[in-house]
């Protein structure tokens, strides 16, 4: 089945620096979806794209679907403590395909 | 806009017994899709509503099922629980599913199984 490979897997940075992640996969996919989840909550939607090379933006983040289909990656500028959390990439592989299919996730810390 | 509610939040079973989840989806969304989280495997697709039907499944065994009602609501079941069914169950709710349209999921579900 279709899997996503995100890197890295955590991240301890201090606050005010900028943060990249990406995801990559071995098959194509139609949409590319980001998504933050904090401890004991369901993730949130962060950004959506859905045409390849898009590049969108959504405060102090910004993310990008890859020209290959086959990647994507997210940046947030001036961290703050409250970006704390793991950021998902998921994606819809599209046709008969229903399901979103899940990075494992980037691990956030951001030092005050 | 409400969001997706489940209940319960938290849910403490043995093993060998069964277990329902509800999910309420935002109003007005028609598809409704279930995952399991687990440290070890991440979010992992369990299966995936439309108008009272499922779609699609995951590659899960047949303890695990779903159904959803006339009003969207789903319900997701759990039997013959095993220790390894410990996990966050998510659900998420969309417009039309089928990557057509975005998902949102609700707080979760945290089942214990001892």
């Amino acid at each position: 089945g279709q899997q996503l490979n995100q890197s890295p897997q955590s991240m301890f940075i201090q606050e005010g620096e900028d943060v990249s992640m990406n995801c990559t996969s071995s098959s194509i996919f139609n949409t590319w979806l980001w998504y933050k989840q904090d401890p004991g909550e369901g993730p949130v939607l962060l950004i959506a794209l859905y045409k390849a090379g898009e590049l969108t933006s959504n405060g102090r983040l910004t993310a990008q679907f890859g020209i290959t289909r086959k990647d994507s990656f997210l940046n947030i500028s001036a961290s703050i403590p409250s970006d704390v959390g793991i950021y998902f990439c998921a994606g819809h592989g599209g046709g008969s395909n229903y399901k979103l299919t899940f990075g494992k996730g980037t691990l956030l810390t951001v030092n005050p | 806009k409400a969001g997706v509610t489940q209940t319960p939040r938290y849910l403490i079973k043995t093993r060998g017994q069964q277990v329902t989840l509800s999910c309420s989806p935002i109003s007005g969304h028609r598809s409704v899709s279930w995952y399991q989280q687990t440290p070890g495997q991440g979010l992992q697709f369990l299966f995936e509503y439309f108008s009272e039907t499922q779609r699609n499944k995951g590659n899960f065994p047949g303890r695990f099922s779903g159904r959803q009602f006339s009003n969207s609501r789903s319900e997701m079941n759990v039997s013959t629980l095993e220790l390894g069914d410990s996990a966050l169950y998510l659900c998420a709710s969309s417009l039309y599913g089928g990557g057509t349209s975005l998902e949102y999921f609700g707080p979760g579900t945290r089942l214990t199984v001892t």
